[in-house]
């Protein structure tokens, strides 16, 4: 089966730099993506890592070890805006999500 | 284009009733998908589409039928609703980029269902 661990909050400060991990089980890995979703909203995409190493995207980047089975997501110069839910997710055909990280960007 | 709809937003049965939550794309996209988010729960996947005619079961499928017969329809059937179903329910597009798996879903807005 399938299976992704990551924490379920995590508080920073504006301007700060946060980190997101996520640890995953899968038969077959096809690439971990990453997602936020406001509010209860609809989730949108943030990055992806099929590879190994760095991909970044702005003030956010993304990590992954497939050795360790294990990636990241960074978050730099924090804004309230970033206050959000976090997920990442793996899978080929049945894509699996992490339970969700609560980031809670505090002045 | 319109994305990813879905239909209704908002819903409210009563135990043991059936309906029917619409989803639509006019992207193209081959893959979709539904799941469901409870609260602390993230997205569980109940079911899912790689094409017209083709479809499996995810995480937490039972309760649920799905069918695909178009590749822009994935309508998700509740047989007999139970409170246990109360959630909100998102249903999500995607397609391969460049031979790789589906790294981006677009997600619809969500369908709110209160089981009473």
């Amino acid at each position: 089966g399938q299976s992704l661990e990551q924490p379920s909050e995590v508080t920073a400060v504006e301007g700060a730099i946060v980190q997101i991990n996520c640890t995953y089980q899968t038969s077959g890995f096809y690439g971990l993506s990453w997602y936020q979703q406001h509010d209860g909203g609809a989730p949108t995409f943030l990055s992806y890592n099929g590879l190994d190493g760095l991909e970044e995207t702005g003030r956010f980047s993304s990590f992954l070890s497939r050795s360790d089975s294990y990636g990241y997501l960074l978050l730099q110069e924090l804004q309230m805006k970033d206050s959000a839910s976090y997920f990442c997710r793996c899978g080929g055909g049945k894509l699996i999500f992490g339970q969700g990280t609560e980031l809670s960007v505090k002045p | 284009n319109a994305g990813v709809t879905q239909t209704p937003k908002f819903q409210v049965l009563k135990t043991g009733q059936s309906m029917t939550l619409q989803c639509a794309q006019d992207m193209n996209h081959e893959y979709m998908s539904w799941y469901r988010q409870d609260p602390g729960m993230g997205l569980r996947l109940i079911h899912y589409s790689v094409g017209a005619g083709i479809t499996d079961q995810g995480e937490v499928p039972n309760g649920y039928n799905v069918s695909r017969s178009t590749t822009e329809d994935f309508p998700l059937r509740l047989l007999s609703a139970a409170p246990s179903q109360t959630s909100v329910y998102f249903c999500a597009s995607s397609t391969r980029v460049d031979g790789r798996s589906y790294n981006e879903q677009f997600f619809g807005p969500g369908t709110r269902l209160t089981v009473l």
